[in-house]
């Protein structure tokens, strides 16, 4: 079981808005600015998608948000397309021992329809 | 743009070492707004953290990997490396080195190699 808890697969059809949700503490998500998201095709590796909960990096598409409320970070993702098919992962540092110093989510599967 | 590259046994025996290499081109390891990082991805499964490498050489590992790993960086080869000791099939993943943004802490993973398997079987 990860420690940022992501819903395991959401849908959504071409044009329409899906968010994805990352849960995790006040040790973590809460507490710090430091959430990052990721989206990994079959066989690549993960490309960094948002950080520091809600910032863009040069070349991603404004399709592309995230938000953080209390404990829970959401992912946003606008005007669905097929290339958007992919799984992603949310990250945060934590300051807790017992976890060391990087969390990841469990990951997301988005199907568009 | 930044390039990591991974290399290293793709098959280990279990009980055994499993030793790999990040080299990195296009920039310097000794840069001090990064740490050096490796996450695995068991087959099917999500991304583990195992640790990463400040160019102190401060190191900071997965607690629940701590025992078995150690992370050391060779900055004449602008390279850093991996060992995870005692190995399981359990150990048997696709290995990620990255470059993480810091500010006292890790930000966000911003650079990544293509990934390597290793395969633990006798």
């Amino acid at each position: 079981q990860s420690a940022l808890t992501q819903p395991a697969s959401v849908s959504g059809s071409p044009g329409q808005s899906i968010t994805i949700s990352c849960t995790g503490t006040s040790s973590d998500v809460g507490g710090y600015n430091y959430v990052s998201w990721y989206q990994q095709h079959p066989g690549k590796a993960p490309k960094l998608m948002i950080y520091d909960v809600s910032n863009r990096p040069s070349g991603v598409s404004n399709r592309f948000s995230g938000s953080k409320s209390g404990n829970t970070a959401s992912l946003t993702i606008s005007g669905l397309q097929a290339e958007d098919e992919a799984d992603y992962y949310c990250n945060s540092y934590t300051n807790s021992d017992t976890l060391g110093g990087v969390l990841f989510g469990g990951g997301t599967k988005l199907t568009v329809l | 743009q930044l390039q990591l590259q991974e290399s290293g046994s793709g098959l280990v025996k279990p009980s055994q070492t499993l030793s790999l290499t990040c080299a990195v081109s296009d920039g310097s390891i000794s840069n001090g707004g990064y740490s050096w990082s490796w996450i695995r991805q068991p087959p099917g499964k999500g991304l583990e953290w195992i640790g990463y490498i400040y160019h102190s050489g401060s190191t900071y590992y997965n607690p629940s990997l701590k025992s078995r790993v150690t992370i050391s960086v060779d900055r004449s080869q602008n390279q850093f490396s991996l060992k995870l000791s005692s190995v399981t099939a359990a150990d048997t993943a696709v290995y990620f080195c990255a470059r993480a943004v810091v500010q006292g802490v890790p930000r966000a993973f911003d650079s990544w190699g293509q990934g390597t398997l290793v395969t633990v079987s006798s």
